[in-house]
């Protein structure tokens, strides 16, 4: 596709309940990253993917936090048993890892924004 | 733990006036430095990019500049248009993943 592509675009759950936030990249970026951006804070780190690998998790906040990728591709974060601290947005990002110069710019979707109830 | 920092957090400026936002970052072993604009409600847009190997980059009215020495970066807009009203963010990229670590942004506001 054109851009990154994240859905839903909004989420409202009750707490306790678990969420599926998908993110789909820019065709080819080998690079996935999650990030979450809570209200007065900056955006933090979740989780990096190259390919279907996640050699970086260090940024998932509990183990209630999942993610996985599928065929070098879409990617699917998973909070269960939500709380709602996890209530932010959350922005997936992708890029050509290791390409060098301006293809390691990373292009960001436009959020899932999730308010625990 | 790289920590990112901009100053100032808000600032108003008048139409047609140059505008600078500073970012400073405690480690200075990074990959690269990206600057982003962020619209409300909206998702990020990167802007410019700079390799940890150079020292500046130019697009258009923004120019951003890296001392990666002193653990800073500025942009520059130059002229500045209404249209340039936005969160303006920092993040530095980490050698080995470019995972990124962003500052909390400037507010910029440019007044017709």
């Amino acid at each position: 596709g054109a851009g990154v592509s994240q859905s839903p675009s909004n989420k409202v759950t009750e707490k306790g309940k678990d969420v599926e936030l998908r993110c789909d990249p820019i065709s080819g970026h080998t690079a996935l990253y999650w990030y979450r951006q809570s209200l007065g804070q900056g955006l933090e780190f979740l989780i990096y993917f190259q390919g279907n690998s996640a050699p970086d998790k260090s940024g998932l906040p509990s183990d209630r936090f999942s993610a996985e990728r599928t065929g070098g591709s879409v990617s699917t974060l998973t909070i269960q048993r939500t709380q709602q601290e996890d209530s932010a947005v959350y922005l997936c990002a992708s890029s050509s890892q290791f390409a060098g110069g301006r293809q390691e710019t990373q292009y960001f979707g436009p959020g899932t924004r999730l308010l625990v109830l | 733990k790289q920590e990112v920092t901009q100053i100032p957090a808000a600032l108003s400026v008048p139409e047609g006036e140059n505008l600078v936002l500073n970012c400073s970052f405690t480690d200075s072993a990074i990959y690269n430095l990206q600057w982003f604009r962020q619209d409300p409600g909206k998702g990020l847009t990167s802007l410019l990019l700079i390799q940890s190997s150079q020292r500046e980059q130019t697009s258009g009215r923004l120019n951003a500049s890296l001392d990666k020495s002193s653990g800073r970066s500025t942009l520059y807009i130059a002229a500045s248009q209404p249209g340039d009203s936005a969160t303006y963010l920092c993040a530095v990229g980490a050698w080995g993943n470019n995972r990124l670590a962003f500052g909390k942004g400037n507010q910029v506001v440019v007044i017709p």
